[in-house]
């Protein structure tokens, strides 16, 4: 069985401070990972993913993502962080049947 | 290229009503899927779909039903709905590894 964590509801960063949001998976082999960023009363928008290559992943918006196969984790980073990042952000999987879950979310809130 | 688009945007219920959920892309895509979404539960996959005439059980399939008798369009129905179904629902459809989301609809069953 497939299942995507992310172990903190909430993470609360001052704006100009490193940003990241931690993300781990199950789904045995090779991975497909993804991370979505949801807007208040918005739908999901794309930021980056990890199909196959380089750990180190670049994204959207000055994004990026680390994936370590051995911690079986695809953390989610910006180097500095604004204040309009502030949103829910989603990790996700595909697997088998090109079935996409989803984990339980990470609201992140970017001081000023 | 209108994307994916779901109608309607709010609903509001009675327990034991019915109503349809239209989801439609035109982008050609393959995979189409329904999403509930509920607070600290992220998304969870209702039902979906891998082609034209065919659907399958996602996670929580329990008392939704599903059809897609045409490529661009992915229905959900609730035959008898429950407060247990207020929710944002989002429909995503894709090709290959990408999803693309529509806005949502907001359902409340009071």
């Amino acid at each position: 069985a497939q299942s995507v964590a992310q172990p903190e509801d909430q993470v609360n960063v001052a704006e100009g401070n490193p940003l990241t949001v931690k993300c781990t998976y199950s789904v045995s082999g090779n991975p497909y990972l993804f991370w979505y960023v949801q807007y208040p009363n918005r739908g999901l928008q794309f930021l980056l993913k990890y199909i196959t290559g380089d750990n180190l992943v670049k994204g959207s918006y000055g994004f990026e993502a680390e994936f370590n196969k051995s911690q079986t984790s695809f953390h989610l980073k910006k180097p500095s962080a604004l204040v309009s990042d502030s949103a829910l952000y989603f990790c996700a999987e595909k697997a088998a049947g090109n079935k996409l879950t989803f984990g339980g979310g990470t609201r992140v809130l970017v001081k000023p | 290229n209108a994307g994916v688009t779901q109608t309607p945007k709010f609903r509001v219920l009675k327990t034991g009503q019915s109503m349809t959920l239209l989801c439609a892309q035109d982008m050609n895509h393959e995979y189409m899927y329904w999403y509930r979404q509920d607070p600290g539960m992220g998304l969870r996959l209702i039902h979906y779909s891998v082609g034209e005439g065919t659907t399958a059980k996602g996670e929580v399939p329990d008392g939704y039903n599903v059809s897609r008798l045409k490529k661009q369009n992915f229905l959900l129905g609730l035959e008898s709905a429950a407060p247990s179904q207020t929710s944002v629902y989002f429909c995503a459809s894709s090709k290959g590894l990408l999803a693309d989301f529509g806005p949502g609809t907001r359902l409340t069953v009071t």
